[in-house]
């Protein structure tokens, strides 16, 4: 299995709503990361989890919360988003935090926020 | 912090004609430069990486090349085809430490 799975594909919230995406990998890495990309951009990193532990967070606004519950799930909790907060949400893997590493993405959460 | 570069934003070629993305970095220290393909609406894939101990690397019709000195690598295309079409991001890391993508190049490959 080398598959980096995300729900949901597409999700939409108003600015009062609490939400989650999630994210799974069976692959046996260590390392998960949250990304943000908007059109016609590269992905922006936000958070970075190392043996299930926040390694960096890209000082990501509060109402992003991350939680790494083991070491194949990775949620990303949403609470009183902004419209600008629309974007490709992605998560990646890979089998350490070591940049020598290839990552791969799953397939993204489309997140429109009204 | 590592800052890329990368030229140019959007690159037309005729389908069979050869594509070259360019890009630059500043942090010496770097030594995995990893080339990503993001068709639309997909997520990004890794296409060819190379190591800061290697000057070249080839894989079918793809190609990487990396100066240290300048501080600059390159992702060649070959015989590119309709499926080419896609958004290609340049990335820079070194050990623990972030990725850095460049700017991306919108490719199209015309008919």
């Amino acid at each position: 299995d080398t598959e980096v799975t995300q729900t949901p594909k597409h999700l939409v919230m108003g600015m009062t709503n609490k939400k989650s995406l999630k994210c799974e990998q069976h692959m046996g890495h260590r390392a998960m990361y949250w990304y943000k990309q908007k059109a016609k951009k590269p992905p922006e990193l936000m958070f970075v989890y190392s043996y299930e532990k926040l390694s960096i967070n890209e000082s990501v606004p509060s109402r992003f919360s991350p939680e790494c519950p083991n070491s194949s799930l990775l949620n990303l909790h949403l609470h009183a988003l902004q419209p600008e907060d629309s974007a490709l949400y992605l998560c990646a893997s890979s089998p350490l935090f070591d940049p020598n590493t290839e990552a791969f993405f799953g397939q993204g959460t489309r997140l429109t926020v009204v | 912090g590592e800052n890329v570069e990368q030229h140019p934003s959007t690159l037309s070629v005729q389908e069979g004609d050869s594509a070259v993305i360019k890009c630059t970095y500043s942090d010496s220290a770097s030594n995995y430069f990893p080339w990503y393909k993001q068709e639309l609406g997909k997520r990004p894939q890794l296409i060819i990486d190379i190591r800061s101990n290697v000057g070249e690397k080839k894989d079918q019709r793809i190609a990487v090349t990396l100066n240290k000195t300048a501080k600059h690598f390159s992702l060649h295309i070959t015989e590119t085809q309709p499926e080419d079409s896609a958004v290609y991001f340049c990335a820079a890391s070194k050990r623990g430490d972030k990725i850095i993508f460049g700017k991306g190049t919108r490719l199209h490959i015309l008919p």
